[in-house]
């Protein structure tokens, strides 16, 4: 298992668009999380996932962003109808679940909306 | 939830000196994580702690968490061009979900 891997690294779109992201974790990890990082700030929770189960999601998501891990493995990222706030690193990452345990990210897709 | 306050926002040492950067909190943590993101790069974990005045240590990094578990500092001693990077705290809360603090950015010039 060679970790987190995320797809695309980098995406440009234009505001309106639709974009998607994928985010394939650790394999034996049931916990997958979604961050999203602006310049000079520390990654920030959108949402996270035990197994197939979509258990929290943060007040930052809006109603245009949807994530979901059908099969309990890899999960995808959809933001509707871009706009140019959505301008971000957004960072994947999976860990086992119990207490006390370190979270792997991946690469991230920086998204660019002009 | 939980907001974690870092500083200093910017370091810029000579190689060899020491860097240390703090992390606050207005409410008690469970535990604390530390990662490294190194320009362009993602987050890597580096330390968890737990217990009240902890301190553990990585070669030349030493994590310390505080009496009251509302506070925690990172020092590294004789810092070295690979040391640059952005180093986070980060507050564990339920679900394993991390808040972050928003980084102290080390350059060391050699």
């Amino acid at each position: 298992d060679t970790g987190v891997s995320q797809n695309p690294r980098h995406k440009i779109t234009k505001r309106g668009q639709n974009v998607t992201f994928r985010c394939d974790p650790i394999s034996e990890h049931n916990r997958l999380y979604w961050y999203r990082q602006t310049l000079g700030q520390g990654p920030e929770f959108l949402t996270y996932f035990q197994n197939e189960a979509q258990l929290e999601k943060s007040r930052l998501l809006s109603d245009r962003f949807s994530a979901e891990r059908p099969k309990g493995s890899f999960s995808t990222l959809e933001i509707q109808r871009t706009e140019q706030g959505d301008s971000a690193m957004y960072l994947c990452a999976s860990s086992l679940s119990g207490g006390n345990t370190e979270a792997f990210f991946g690469q991230g897709t920086r998204l660019t909306v002009v | 939830g939980q907001q974690v306050m870092q500083i200093p926002q910017y370091q810029h040492v000579q190689e060899g000196e020491d860097f240390t950067t703090y992390c606050n909190s207005s409410t008690t943590l469970s535990n604390i994580q530390w990662y490294k993101q190194r320009p362009g790069g993602h987050p890597v974990f580096l330390i968890q702690l737990v217990k009240s005045g902890e301190v553990k240590k990585q070669k030349r990094l030493t994590f310390q968490f505080g009496e009251a578990k509302k506070n925690s500092s990172l020092h590294i001693t004789a810092t070295q061009t690979t040391d640059v990077g952005t180093y986070f705290c980060a507050a564990l809360e339920y679900g394993n979900k991390l808040v972050f603090g928003a980084g102290t950015i080390l350059r060391v010039k050699s």
